[in-house]
């Protein structure tokens, strides 16, 4: 157990729908990430985000984007789902105390989406 | 791109050592090994890390050759619930650099 949640755990979309998955991190954690993990292959940066600013991303377009809020929650929007958005999406949290992410990151069970 | 290099999978049978081998030829003076693993269905977990010096914890030991172009991830007495996908990473220990994940070595343990 890491402490991080996710929800919700598989869904299923229809292409150029809008998705909304969310995260929980672990108590006390300040930095929040996301990966996609596409099947048979490793998780892959998104983006991440510090006191509820994005300070990290990943070679993925704008129709990924993020929130982090107050209480270090999280969520990953993806707009107009195209048919290879489908993957685990993975969230991670972690302490950093400037924005730089020095510490091992703690992992959610992810967010299983089919388009 | 990931900068290591690991075997497709490897097998090591119950109650033995697993040696997880791992190539990072182009590591620079900075950046530290990362060692992850994720079982089945879930989200990887953190094994250990280390940047020169040999590292131990509960779970695994790390040996990084003199050189630091190649270490070894061992697990000293594997068990069926060691089956896993066995990634190396080599990262900055600071700044805003994300994991950067390969395919990693699938460990399967065999009773």
């Amino acid at each position: 157990e890491t402490g991080v949640t996710q929800s919700p755990t598989h869904l299923i979309k229809t292409r150029g729908q809008q998705v909304t998955l969310r995260c929980s991190s672990q108590s006390g954690h300040n930095t929040v990430s996301w990966y996609q993990q596409a099947l048979g292959q490793g998780p892959q940066f998104i983006f991440q985000y510090y006191r509820e600013e994005e300070n990290g991303r990943g070679n993925f377009p704008p129709r990924f984007s993020g929130l982090q809020f107050p209480n270090y929650s999280s969520e990953l929007n993806v707009n107009a789902l195209l048919l290879g958005d489908s993957a685990l999406y993975l969230c991670a949290s972690s302490l950093a105390q400037t924005g730089e992410n020095t510490g091992e990151l703690f992992f959610g069970e992810g967010s299983r989406l089919t388009v | 791109d990931a900068k290591t290099t690991q075997p497709t999978s490897m097998d090591c049978a119950e109650g033995r050592a697993a040696n997880l081998p791992c190539n990072h030829s182009t590591i620079s003076g900075n950046e530290y090994v990362y060692w992850y693993r994720q079982i089945h269905s879930q989200g990887p977990q953190y094994i250990i890390h280390g940047l020169k010096n040999n590292e131990t914890n509960e779970m695994a030991s790390l040996i990084i050759t003199e050189d630091r172009k190649s270490s070894t991830l061992i697990l000293p007495h594997a068990t069926l619930r060691d089956t896993a996908v066995y990634y190396c990473i080599v990262r900055v220990y600071s700044g805003n650099t994300p994991l950067v994940f390969g395919k990693g070595t699938r460990l399967s343990v065999i009773a």
